[in-house]
């Protein structure tokens, strides 16, 4: 496509409950990251994937936060065990390795609601 | 760890005056520096973006920012400011060799016509 796209774009979930939030990148970039922003604050940074290297977890707020990806194309966020405070929206963005600063490019978000 | 700072949370301005947009970052190594806008209902975007050469770095619809590197500061400037300007806008900066952003808080641009 000629974006990245996420889904769903918006969800209500219950406290307690898993929820899974999808990213598909842009056709041929490499690296993916997911953000979040809650309301009132800047994005944070969660995880980072590049190619088949190890992903950087550094920013996932707790154990109940994972992530995957297929290759260089879809990701899952998943996060158990949903809490309230994890309400807020979920942004990815991709992008291209090769130029001197690559841009990275960020989808619509997923705003979840946890109830 | 980098951090920045957007001081102005919410800015009214009425069109065709000239807006000014505050961003400091700290970070002691060499950085590469954005603003990214997110129109209302739609996605965020690259505006601008500096890494090296000339510090005054220009984007699209006539915004500009300058990298002062004494003052870790990368205000974001545009002349006179059009309706269609109301956004929010974000200053982000990511370390060399480190592609993840570090994001301020945004600033909420209203344009009053």
């Amino acid at each position: 496509g000629a974006g990245v796209s996420q889904s769903p774009s918006n969800k209500v979930t219950e406290k307690g409950k898993d929820v899974e939030l999808r990213c598909d990148p842009i056709s041929g970039h490499t690296a993916l990251y997911w953000y979040r922003q809650r309301l009132g604050q800047g994005l944070e940074f969660l995880i980072y994937f590049q190619g088949n290297s190890a992903p950087d977890k550094s920013g996932l707020p707790s154990d109940r936060f994972s992530a995957e990806r297929t290759g260089e194309s879809v990701s899952t966020l998943t996060i158990q065990r949903t809490q309230q405070e994890d309400s807020a929206v979920y942004l990815c963005a991709s992008s291209f390795l090769g130029s001197p600063v690559e841009t990275q490019y960020f989808g619509p978000g997923t705003r979840l609601l946890v109830l | 760890a980098q951090s920045v700072s957007q001081h102005n949370h919410h800015v009214i301005l009425s069109e065709a005056a000239s807006l000014e947009l505050g961003c400091n970052y700290s970070y002691g190594g060499t950085v590469n520096l954005f603003w990214y806008v997110q129109y209302p209902g739609q996605h965020l975007q690259l505006l601008l973006k500096y890494f090296s050469g000339d510090p005054l770095v220009k984007g699209i619809k006539g915004f500009e920012a300058e990298f002062i590197k004494s003052k870790f500061s990368f205000n974001l400037r545009k002349p006179s400011v059009q309706w269609s300007d109301t956004a929010e806008y974000f200053c982000a900066v990511n370390a060399h060799g480190n592609e993840k952003l570090t994001f301020g808080t945004g600033t909420r641009l209203t344009i009053i016509p």
